[in-house]
C-alpha cells in the first residue's frame, strides 16, 4: 500500500524557519516525482513545488522561490522542504504528494498534511 | 499562470440527481486536467486525469470530459458518499493551478 507520512509542521514566528518531511513507502520511490501542495485554513488548493525523480529538476510558485527549498533523499524513501523566511501567508496544511509518474502533474497519493501555523 | 475557473461554486443536489461540474483554463491546456475530491478534514483525491482518465478505484458514476479549456466532471447519479468539495487543476505547465472549487451538499 502506498503511503505518505508528513511531518515538522508548528508553529513558527514570521522569519522562523521549518523543515518539513515526508516518509515515503509501498512504491519505488526514485521513479516517481514528489511534490508539496498547500490550503491554508478554509481555502483552496496551490501548489508549492515539484522534484523530479532523481532530484535533478524542481519547480517552486513564485511566491516561495528563494525562501523554500525542495530536496529528497531516494536511499531513505524520504522527501523534505525546508522553508526559511516565514511568512504569515504561508500559514496553511501542507500535504505530500506523489505524481503518477515521472512528472505528469497529477498526484495520486496524499499524504494527511502537516499544519504550519506562522504567527508572533 | 494558468487561472482555473470552476462553476457553479456550491451546488446542492439529491441522491440519484446527475451532477454536472465545469471547469474553464485561461488558455488552451490540451487534455492535462485533472479533477480530485476533497471530503471534510481529508486530503484530497484524485478521480479523473488527463480529462477522462478514471483513476483506479473510483466509481463509474463519475465522469469527465472536455479539451482545450473547457472541461466537465459529471456524477451520473449522485450517492450520500460524494459530498464534499471538487476542485479542477492544470497539469499543462508549472505552477500547476487548481480550481477555486466546488462545494457539492447532498
Amino acid at each position: 500500500e502506498v503511503q505518505l507520512l508528513e511531518s515538522g509542521g508548528g508553529l513558527v514566528q514570521p522569519g522562523g524557519s521549518l523543515r518539513l518531511s515526508c516518509a515515503a513507502s509501498g512504491f519505488t520511490f526514485s521513479t516517481y516525482a514528489m511534490g508539496w501542495v498547500r490550503q491554508a485554513p478554509g481555502k483552496g488548493l496551490e501548489w508549492v513545488s515539484v522534484i523530479t525523480g532523481k532530484g535533478g529538476t524542481t519547480y517552486y510558485i513564485d511566491s516561495v522561490r528563494g525562501r523554500f527549498t525542495i530536496s529528497r533523499d531516494n536511499s531513505k524513501n524520504r522527501l523534505s522542504l525546508q522553508m526559511n523566511s516565514l511568512r504569515v501567508e504561508d500559514t496553511a496544511i501542507y500535504y505530500c504528494v506523489k505524481d503518477e509518474g515521472a512528472g505528469s502533474g497529477y498526484e495520486d497519493c496524499w499524504g494527511q498534511g502537516t499544519l504550519v501555523t506562522v504567527s508572533s | 499562470d494558468i487561472q482555473m475557473t470552476q462553476s457553479p461554486s456550491s451546488v446542492s443536489a439529491s441522491v440519484g440527481d446527475r451532477v454536472t461540474i465545469t471547469c474553464r483554463a485561461s488558455q488552451d491546456i490540451t487534455s492535462w486536467l485533472a479533477w480530485y475530491q476533497q471530503k471534510p478534514g481529508k486530503a484530497p483525491k484524485l478521480l479523473i486525469y488527463s480529462a477522462s482518465t478514471l483513476q483506479s478505484g473510483v466509481p463509474s458514476r463519475f465522469s469527465g470530459s472536455g479539451s482545450g479549456t473547457d472541461f466537465t466532471l459529471t456524477i451520473s447519479s449522485l450517492q450520500p458518499e460524494d459530498l464534499g468539495t471538487y476542485y479542477c487543476q492544470q497539469a499543462n505547465i508549472f505552477p500547476y493551478t487548481f480550481g477555486q472549487g466546488t462545494q457539492l451538499e447532498i
